[in-house]
């Protein structure tokens, strides 16, 4: 059982570009969250999905930052018109439909923006 | 809002003694849980060890155990017999049990060196 996978590892983009973070579930698991960590800083909750929903958002910044779980297909995490400031580590954990609250990471996307 | 505290950014242990990492947390929930994850250099998030806050008997898991203290809000994290590949970032996370979004809120972490 593939464990969640995230790509890419790296992605450096300029500045005012748009990044797209990819992120695959363990099978069977229909929960996603994304985590952003800064350097030398826990992770910090971005967003809560599951299939087609988003059901927790609290995290996300207004602006330039969305999310999505289609029925089919990754998650995704989209930044556009990227800053500097958006450098960082960007982690998706997923869970199943039980109670257990495990969530399950992948090994992060980090981000570099020039 | 709920918060987790770990107060001892860094700390260090020799190969085979014992270490404590500590960590409080605020809530007014009664019932929720709290996790351990490892950080090693990989940057891969790993669940060292979790405990329902329901349930009095402290978690273990084969060198690590907890010491769960709910009244003092307090959650610290033992590690027996410390081994090279304990090295890494260690953080405390706290999670609802009460449905909604079940999102992890971390501390900021311990870095754990072990000496040879």
């Amino acid at each position: 059982n593939a464990g969640v996978m995230q790509n890419p590892r790296h992605l450096v983009r300029r500045r005012g570009q748009e990044a797209r973070l990819r992120c695959s579930p363990m099978k069977g698991h229909s929960h996603v969250y994304w985590y952003r960590q800064l350097p030398e800083e826990g992770l910090k909750f971005m967003v809560y999905l599951q299939k087609e929903n988003i059901i927790d958002e609290s995290g996300m910044p207004k602006e330039r930052f969305s999310a999505e779980f289609p029925k089919e297909g990754p998650s995704i995490l989209r930044i556009q018109q990227v800053v500097r400031g958006d450098s960082a580590a960007y982690f998706c954990a997923s869970s199943p439909m039980d109670r257990e609250n495990i969530q399950y990471f992948g090994a992060g996307t980090r981000l570099s923006v020039l | 809002a709920q918060t987790v505290t770990q107060s001892q950014p860094e700390m260090s242990v020799q190969e085979a003694e014992t270490v404590t990492l500590s960590c409080t947390y605020d809530t007014s929930e009664s019932d929720y849980y709290l996790f351990w994850y490892k950080q090693p250099p990989s940057r891969q998030m790993i669940l060292v060890i979790r405990q329902e806050a329901y349930k009095q008997q402290n978690a273990t898991e084969n060198r690590f155990s907890v010491n769960f203290q709910k009244a003092a809000k307090s959650f610290s994290l033992k590690i027996s017999d410390s081994q090279l590949g304990d090295a890494a970032m260690y953080f405390c996370a706290y999670s609802t049990s009460q449905g909604g979004s079940e999102k992890l809120v971390f501390g900021k972490g311990t870095k754990l060196t072990v000496n040879p």
